[in-house]
């Protein structure tokens, strides 16, 4: 099983749609979880950390289940500036964070 | 943005010679550390550093070598170029280690020919 797990995707969604993305970890002990945005051809830019309780920024809502070892992001009111891909992040062993593969999102006028 | 730059941000080279990609930051940060990003692999960690002279390997690390002699710049070398290390590569910093996130650099496209 890989560490960081993500549906590849895409995900075509219309504009102002509400779209989630799902993120499995193999870590039960991973203590640090964030949502990064890559744009084609570019770095990735940290979107939000997760934390335990949940958290909202705008739009963007990130939630943590640890009993069944997953983070989601929920994009509401979807825009055509979303279109990127998504990657989840999850610290492994000492100072390392491994990232999934991403999931790609398209958003359609 | 985070104070990260990386240099070159495109080269060529040939099989079998030594590339070296250098990252500076001026965030004055602790951590730093060198992706690869291929399609079907995502970001894969090569190597990091945790302070001056202190690094460790990554999950990839074969072929190449790090160096970090002052906080602010960490080199990635590739001792002998070969056409499985064409890539882009990412440079990250973060304070806290695991604990906090990543900034990257904007890449090194690299092409071994």
């Amino acid at each position: 099983r890989k560490e960081v797990e993500q549906d590849p995707g895409p995900f075509n969604v219309p504009e102002g749609a509400t779209v989630a993305f799902n993120c499995t970890y193999s870590n039960s002990a991973s203590q640090s979880f964030f949502w990064y945005r890559q744009d084609c051809r570019k770095e990735p830019k940290l979107l939000m950390s997760v934390y335990s309780s949940g958290n909202e920024d705008g739009r963007f809502t990130a939630q943590l289940n640890r009993a069944s070892q997953y983070i989601s992001l929920l994009i509401r009111d979807s825009k055509l500036s979303d279109s990127a891909t998504y990657l989840c992040v999850v610290n492994g062993d000492t100072d390392k964070l491994i990232f999934g593969t991403g999931t790609r999102l398209q958003v359609f006028p | 943005d985070a104070g990260i730059t990386q240099s070159p941000r495109h080269k060529v080279t040939e099989t079998g010679t030594p590339v070296t990609l250098r990252c500076h930051q001026t965030e004055n940060h602790r951590y730093m550390y060198w992706y690869r990003q291929d399609p079907g692999h995502g970001l894969r960690l090569i190597h990091y550093s945790y302070g001056v002279k202190d690094t460790d390997k990554g999950e990839v690390s074969d072929g190449y070598s790090v160096s970090r002699s002052k906080t602010e710049d960490f080199l990635l070398t590739l001792e002998s170029a070969t056409s499985s290390q064409t890539s882009v590569y990412f440079c990250a910093i973060s304070e806290e280690g695991a604990e906090s996130p990543l900034h990257f650099g904007n890449g090194t496209r690299l092409t071994v020919t």
